[in-house]
This record gives structure tokens, C-alpha cells and sequence, in this order.
């Protein structure tokens, strides 16, 4: 099994421009997650779906965050504009709902904005 | 506020010693607790969890235990081991969700 895909995995732009982060979640799982990992505020959780649906979105912190899920096996997180703030290394996670709790992570996207 | 609160930053231990990592909650609603080892460079895997109707569980070298009315829960890793030095997540669900809320984590390091 190849684990949860993410891509890609570095990326540098700069403020005002789109950042569209890419994730192929582990084949058969049904919920997927976007995680972001700061200094100050540790690892929080961004949105997730279960069966492609957004169940919580909450945890995006403005409307320049949107994501989607077009299909069991892709989902994009896009900032657009994309500001110096938005720096740091964001995680997709999925699982498989009926199985329990457990998320397997992706190995993550970091981000840097200047 | 942070609901999960993970109070040491970092953590140093001798190699075959005991490593203990502490976790505390505010939301009396959490009802299942996991923890997640981090490597650098790579996502969080996960480790161990419990229930909050259990106050132990047990997988190899790694237990993890919960005190309810303390709202407090530990992790000890015996022995500790070099490939054990990670940052390590402590993580709550409250209401059958599966909606985790994250510690900010602990780096342990195992001195060989």
C-alpha cells in the first residue's frame, strides 16, 4: 500500500499568488482530513469529508482556504491569495470510518510564502 | 483556548530507562484519546489509543494510561529505545466524532 499521497511536497511562492496543495488518500478509506502544523498553534485540523462530503469545516481560518473532494481518491486544499501567514506544513490524513479511528497521515506539504 | 495541553515541550531519557509523556484535557466530553509518533520530515503515525471506559492499555513497550476525574492522561514507553526519539501527539474525540483535537506535542529524546 502506498499511504496517503500528498503533493507537492515543497512549495515556495509569493504573497498574492494560488497554492493549490494535492492529496490521494490510502485506496478504500472513506474520510479524509486537512491538517496544518504551526509553531504557535501546533496541529489543527482544517476540514474534513466523509464519502467526499464536507462534515466540518470550521477549522479553515478564512474564506481564502476552500477545498474539495472531487472523488474517493483526490482532494485539494487551495489558498488563494496565499499570504505570509499561511506558512507551515499541512497534513492530509484519511481513514476508514467503519474500522475505527486511526488516521494515517501523509507525509505533508510545507509551505512557505514569502 | 487549548483543549489539549501537552505541558513539556521536550523530554530527555537514557536508553532502556522509562519515558513518560503527559497529556491534559479541559473538555470533560472527550471519549477516546490517541497518541502519534513523529519523525521528522514525515506525517504523524499512530501509535496507541484507549477509550475513556478504560483507565489502561497495553501494546508492547507502550501504555497508555487515563485518569478521568483528573483529566489527565500519560504514555510510558519501557524500555526506551534511540528509534523512540520522536514528537509525540496527544489526541482527543468528544461525541463519537471524528473531529481529534491535538496537543501541541512533546519531543523525546533517547540518549543512547
Amino acid at each position: 500500500d502506498a499511504g496517503v499521497i500528498q503533493s507537492p511536497r515543497h512549495e515556495v511562492t509569493e504573497m498574492g499568488q494560488e497554492v493549490t496543495l494535492r492529496c490521494k488518500p490510502i485506496s478504500g478509506h472513506n474520510s479524509l482530513f486537512w491538517y496544518r502544523q504551526t509553531m504557535m498553534r501546533g496541529l489543527e485540523l482544517l476540514i474534513y469529508f466523509n464519502n467526499n462530503v464536507p462534515i466540518d469545516d470550521s477549522g479553515m481560518p478564512e474564506d481564502r482556504f476552500s477545498a474539495k473532494m472531487p472523488n474517493a481518491s483526490f482532494s485539494t486544499l487551495k489558498i488563494q491569495p496565499s499570504e505570509p501567514r499561511d506558512s507551515a506544513v499541512y497534513f492530509c490524513a484519511s481513514s476508514l470510518r467503519e474500522q475505527g479511528y486511526e488516521q494515517y497521515f501523509g507525509p505533508g506539504t510545507r509551505l512557505t510564502v514569502t | 483556548d487549548q483543549q489539549v495541553k501537552q505541558n513539556s515541550p521536550s523530554l530527555s531519557v537514557q536508553e532502556g530507562r522509562i519515558s513518560i509523556l503527559n497529556c491534559d484535557y479541559t473538555n470533560s466530553m472527550f471519549d477516546y484519546f490517541l497518541w502519534y509518533k513523529k519523525y521528522p520530515a514525515e506525517g504523524p503515525t499512530f501509535l496507541i489509543s484507549i477509550s475513556s471506559i478504560k483507565d489502561k492499555n497495553e501494546d508492547g513497550r507502550f501504555t497508555v494510561f487515563l485518569n478521568k476525574s483528573a483529566k489527565h492522561l500519560s504514555l510510558h514507553i519501557v524500555p526506551s529505545q534511540p528509534g523512540d526519539s520522536a514528537v509525540y501527539f496527544c489526541a482527543a474525540r468528544a461525541d463519537y466524532g471524528q473531529n481529534f483535537v491535538f496537543g501541541p506535542g512533546t519531543r523525546l529524546s533517547v540518549l543512547p
